[in-house]
């Protein structure tokens, strides 16, 4: 099974409001990673945060991660258009490198 | 080159035949992946290479499929008898240690008919 599950599976919201996709993993993480994809090809690395991190930002994301609940957030503040995607988060188990992907949140931001 | 090169990006192939798709990472990442997507579906690991390392092959589907690693650099994903249900987006991605962020490649679109 997937490592990484996210919720919800799609969203749907209007220019200018924030969207929050959420994440959530089993086992212990060295890091988790949000990832966006356009058109299913190639995915864009977003932002990266480590176990020992709690927030972190990067322009209009900002990603949380809670590793006593085994779950993550991103949120992307003041949405536009062109951030119609895929996003998906990636987990790197403790002491290992097999990255293991979710199944992703289709966010679709209307104009 | 700048980024993670896969060809081709697309390939139709009949029923039963074999097929190769290749991989080009970054200049000096030493880890790659090979990750298979189905439509509208999430990112399935297949195989994991880093350095000179045994590569993780756990993600394989069956023993059809094999992956190999020239000299550190260049992937080939092989496909032998394929079957329809091998039809998916095959992405390719690499990083400097492994467990960074990857950079991916655009993928190959495979189509079995």
């Amino acid at each position: 099974s997937q490592q990484g599950e996210e919720d919800p599976q799609a969203l749907s919201i209007q220019e200018g409001e924030n969207a929050t996709m959420n994440c959530s993993y089993k086992t212990s993480i060295n890091n988790l990673q949000w990832y966006r994809q356009n058109s299913g090809r190639g995915l864009v690395h977003l932002i990266l945060i480590r176990s020992n991190e709690r927030e972190k930002h990067s322009g209009r994301l900002r990603v949380t991660l809670d590793t006593s609940k085994k779950s993550s957030s991103l949120l992307i503040t003041a949405s536009r258009a062109a951030d119609t995607a895929s996003y998906f988060c990636a987990t790197v188990p403790t002491g290992g490198f097999k990255t293991i992907f979710g199944a992703g949140t289709r966010l679709f931001v209307k104009a | 080159g700048a980024g993670v090169s896969q060809s081709p990006s697309n390939k139709v192939t009949e029923k039963g035949k074999d097929v190769e798709l290749r991989c080009d990472p970054i200049s000096g990442h030493t880890a790659l992946y090979w990750y298979r997507q189905s439509l509208g579906q999430g990112l399935e690991f297949l195989i994991y290479f880093q350095g000179n390392s045994a590569p993780d092959k756990s993600g394989l589907p069956s023993d059809r499929f094999s992956a190999e690693r020239t000299g550190g650099s260049v992937s080939t994903l092989t496909i032998q008898r394929t079957q329809q249900e091998d039809s998916a987006v095959y992405l390719c991605a690499s990083s400097i240690g492994g467990r960074d962020g990857y950079t991916f490649g655009s993928g190959t679109r495979l189509t079995v008919v």
